[in-house]
């Protein structure tokens, strides 16, 4: 079946980086675009990026346009999130998600999530 | 960018009522391109709803969803205890932004 499982995640300082992971398996992981969504504690669902099946197209919420990059690995099966100059309201959640086949900016599957701190 | 205003912001009903939750977007959505999530405390939201209407798979079908342009309405019509969570709606027809939520709970 469907598995995502996130990595990475942990406490940072202000303006370090951070980089998370996403280990697919279950599925098809080069034929599907993937998402990330973050949720910061006791709020509701942000998203954050999206990447194409292939990796030429990426697209990125405002609030982290800049900051943070999106990549993937097809021979590994692996997302990853690239998280620079963060701040403290990056603190949240980081969920990755797999595109739904047909609407693939909807999260059809989605991993049990990573939590990122930033604090001082 | 389109802000989607979900309402109420709590439900507060029994099982086997039907709930009725909405989903107000600040300009139109294209296409219909408006989903619908469950999440559960501690648990990974899970799609319920895609195109405002389509349900994902292994979706009951007591779950339904409607509307178009900026009105959009998810349906339970008859609560289940395991239905009583919170209910995000996701448009993306124009970048990507989901609603604040609403939570559904047992009265």
């Amino acid at each position: 079946q469907v598995q995502l499982v996130e990595s990475g995640g942990g406490v940072v300082q202000p303006g370090r980086s951070l980089k998370l992971s996403c280990a697919a398996s279950g599925f098809t992981f080069s034929s599907s675009a993937m998402h990330w969504v973050r949720q910061a504690p006791g709020k509701g669902l942000e998203w954050v990026t999206v990447m194409s099946h292939d990796g030429r197209h990426e697209y990125y919420a405002d609030s982290v346009k800049g900051r943070f990059t999106i990549s993937r690995d097809n021979s590994k099966n692996t997302l990853f999130l690239q998280m620079n100059s963060l701040k403290a309201e990056d603190t949240a959640v980081y969920y990755c998600g797999r595109g739904h086949h047909t609407h693939t900016s909807t999260v059809s599957y989605w991993g049990q999530g990573t939590l990122v701190t930033v604090s001082s | 960018e389109i802000v989607l205003t979900q309402s109420p912001g709590t439900l507060s009903l029994s099982p086997g009522q039907r709930a009725t939750l909405s989903c107000r977007a600040s300009q139109s959505v294209p296409s219909s391109y408006l989903a619908w999530y469950q999440q559960k405390p501690g648990q990974a939201p899970r799609l319920l709803i895609y195109g405002a209407s389509s349900r994902a798979t292994g979706i009951p079908d007591r779950f339904s969803g409607s509307g178009s342009g900026t009105d959009f309405t998810l349906t339970i019509s008859r609560l289940e205890p395991e239905d009583f969570a919170v209910y995000y709606c996701q448009q993306y027809g124009r970048s990507i932004t989901f609603g604040q939520g609403t939570r559904l709970e047992i009265k």
